[in-house]
């Protein structure tokens, strides 16, 4: 079957960096994404890997390695508004989405 | 606000009755997703249109569940004879054609509660 493995929940404090994993076992990949979700809002796109590596978008940065079936998104210099759930989704060889369940990351002061 | 919208944003309805949630894609993006999503969960992959033509239904869905994109623009999700484990967030999707890993760009939702 196919698989996506994320936290349930993670908590870090304002200015500090934070790393949230995700592993997956899908059939075929086509690239895998982060979207961030706000409570009671709609999931919004944060980054796309379809190579290993490092992306860096600003604060944001995410990792692949398709060997490892590993990735991880990295959030830097965190701020209050970060609090939220982050939803990590693989899209298989149908290229259909296969979502986890989300990290609902918590931020303290 | 990422270009789609969808309509009504809060839906409250009897268990037995029927409800129509609307979803207006970004203008140019020819594919829509439906998904559902209930609390501490990702989105579950309902249905995927490309223009009028609906490609994938999820096994998950069952008779009760209808969608249509009849003109290739917009989409409606009717779910008929609602209970109360239908209540979730409705969340509409849609992305260009042009390339196949394309991202897609999530509306605000529908929330449905059944009671």
């Amino acid at each position: 079957g196919q698989n996506i493995d994320q936290p349930t929940e993670m908590t870090a404090t304002e200015g500090a960096i934070v790393q949230i994993n995700c592993t997956y076992q899908t059939s075929g990949f086509n690239g895998l994404f982060w979207y961030q979700q706000h409570a009671g809002e709609a999931p919004t796109f944060l980054s796309y890997n379809v190579l290993d590596g490092l992306e860096e978008k600003g604060r944001f940065s995410s990792f692949l390695s398709r060997s490892k079936g590993y990735s991880y998104l990295l959030l830097k210099e965190l701020q209050m508004k970060d609090s939220a759930s982050y939803l990590c989704a693989v899209m298989d060889s149908n290229y259909q989405l296969i979502w986890g369940a989300g990290t609902k990351l918590i931020i303290k002061p | 606000d990422t270009g789609v919208s969808q309509d009504p944003r809060h839906k409250i309805t009897k268990r037995g009755q029927n409800v129509t949630f609307r979803c207006d894609p970004i203008s140019e993006h020819n594919r829509l997703y439906w998904y559902r999503q209930t609390l501490g969960q990702g989105p579950e992959f309902l249905t995927y249109f490309q223009n009028e033509a609906q490609l994938e239904k999820s096994r998950l869905l069952s008779d009760r569940f209808s969608a249509e994109r009849p003109k290739g623009s917009f989409s409606t999700l009717e779910i008929q004879r609602t209970e109360q484990g239908d209540s979730a967030m409705y969340l509409c999707a849609s992305r260009p054609g042009t390339g196949e890993a394309d991202t897609q760009y999530f509306g605000p939702g529908t929330r449905l509660t059944v009671l």
